[in-house]
């Protein structure tokens, strides 16, 4: 099946800096690739989402890039805001059957003002 | 107007006892998960449902028994709770197909002690 591998596990920055969370996955099957912030005590909440035939998507200060040859891809936060504090997860899924998603283990991104 | 609801949000209760979480969602989706958060923050999936229908069950104790009266809900049973038990149970629903969203419910914070 497939696995999903997410670094770093904690991530600390200072407001204004940008924030790069990194995630490898196992099966080059798998087609979507979705990332989920979680606030504390709060349900994870889509925020941005890449498929395979896309190299890179943005959405204002947010971006996720795609590497399909290396099976590789990363989240990155530009100008870092304090509620942008959060756990951030990365996932992977192919887009057919009933597969599911598979999580990465979490990023836990503090924002210092 | 919520998407995905869970019932109760939060469940403190004695070892051995048996409790029931519930989950509705109003998507029309066609698919509905349950997921354990444990205190580390690693999101596992437990069951998948399709129009009422078991697909995965990703070996969990059979003390969890979840129920799908109707595609728009599916409930969660346990029994005989064991400390272990302890942890943020998620429900999430998506309309199968390629590259739907997947929503969270708000989770039930399950307490045994």
């Amino acid at each position: 099946g497939e696995n999903v591998e997410q670094h770093p596990s904690t991530l600390s920055v200072q407001e204004g800096d940008s924030a790069v969370i990194k995630c490898t996955y196992s099966d080059s099957a798998s087609n979507y690739f979705p990332w989920y912030k979680q606030e504390l005590g709060k349900r994870p909440q889509l925020i941005i989402d890449i498929r395979s035939n896309v190299g890179e998507k943005k959405d204002q200060r947010i971006a996720v890039t795609l590497n399909k040859t290396a099976k590789h891809f990363s989240l990155h936060i530009t100008e870092t805001q304090p509620e942008d504090s959060a756990v951030y997860f990365c996932a992977a899924r192919m887009n057919s059957g009933y597969s599911t998603l598979t999580f990465g283990k979490g990023t836990m991104l503090l924002v210092s003002p | 107007d919520t998407a995905v609801s869970q019932t109760p949000k939060y469940l403190v209760t004695q070892m051995g006892n048996d409790k029931s979480i519930k989950c509705e969602q109003n998507l029309g989706h066609d698919t509905m998960y349950w997921y354990k958060q444990d205190s580390k923050k690693f999101l596992k999936i437990m069951f998948s449902y399709n129009n009422k229908e078991l697909i995965i069950n990703e070996t969990v104790p059979n003390r969890f028994s979840p129920k799908s009266p109707d595609k728009a809900h599916l409930n969660l049973h346990i029994n005989s709770l064991e400390l272990g038990d302890s942890a943020v149970y998620f429900c999430a629903s998506r309309q199968r197909g390629s590259y739907n969203e997947q929503f969270f419910g708000p989770g039930t914070r399950l307490t045994v002690l």
